[in-house]
């Protein structure tokens, strides 16, 4: 079993609907929870992170963590092309982190 | 610098020959790392840094790869007889020691070997 788990997609919503991106990790003791953009050929982006249960905003972000199912996920509001990206869930303690794959999204116009 | 600076952007080498990547973190980032990613995964810890120390080190695949940091700032990832398989993308990411591992990478270097 994989430590962080996400559907490599392409997941392909149209402008302005909402993009949801899902991830699943297998380390109970995990602390500290991040999303990371990433477009082709460029480096990673942090964009969220999120270490308690619930839901954090920012801007038009959405983390929401639930620890108990072992789920973090990503919600994208008025999804733009320029969100069009590989978004990477990455998962760890205080020390170290470890990404997923990543999931690609497309926002078509 | 603002961010997370690496060199070279690019690396072509033959199989069999030495290479140094370096990386020069956000100035008063204590922490340091390294990554190596490849087409369509998710980047693969490699080592890690507080300070000068390595904290950890699983992550690198064998003795053929070695880092360093030897004043606690830039840090260099030395690779010995290089094979094909090692071409990927070398990232390095920084962090604060009171940021729980927000970490900010680099433009990444993109290692090629023949």
């Amino acid at each position: 079993q994989k430590e962080v788990e996400q559907n490599s997609g392409p997941l392909s919503v149209p402008e302005g609907a909402i993009a949801s991106l899902n991830c699943t990790y297998s380390d109970r003791g995990s602390q500290s929870f991040f999303w990371y953009r990433q477009y082709s050929g460029k480096s990673p982006e942090l964009i969220m992170f999120i270490y308690s249960n619930g839901d954090k905003e920012d801007g038009r972000f959405t983390a929401q963590l639930n620890k108990a199912s072992q789920y973090v996920s990503l919600l994208i509001r008025d999804s733009q092309p320029s969100d069009s990206a590989t978004y990477l869930c990455a998962v760890g303690g205080y020390q170290k982190v470890t990404f997923g794959t990543g999931t690609k999204l497309q926002v078509i116009p | 610098g603002a961010g997370v600076s690496q060199t070279p952007s690019n690396k072509v080498t033959e199989k069999g020959k030495y290479v140094e990547l370096r990386c020069d973190p956000i100035s008063g980032h204590t922490a340091l790392y390294w990554y190596r990613q490849s087409l369509g995964q998710g980047p693969e810890f490699l080592i890690y840094f507080q300070g000068t120390g390595a904290a950890d080190d699983s992550g690198l695949p064998n003795d053929r790869f070695f880092a360093v940091r030897p004043e606690g700032s830039v840090s260099t990832l030395k690779i010995q007889r290089t094979e094909r398989g090692d071409s990927a993308v070398y990232l390095c990411a920084s962090s604060s020691h009171d940021r729980n591992n927000e970490q900010f990478f680099g433009p990444g270097t993109r290692l090629t070997v023949l």
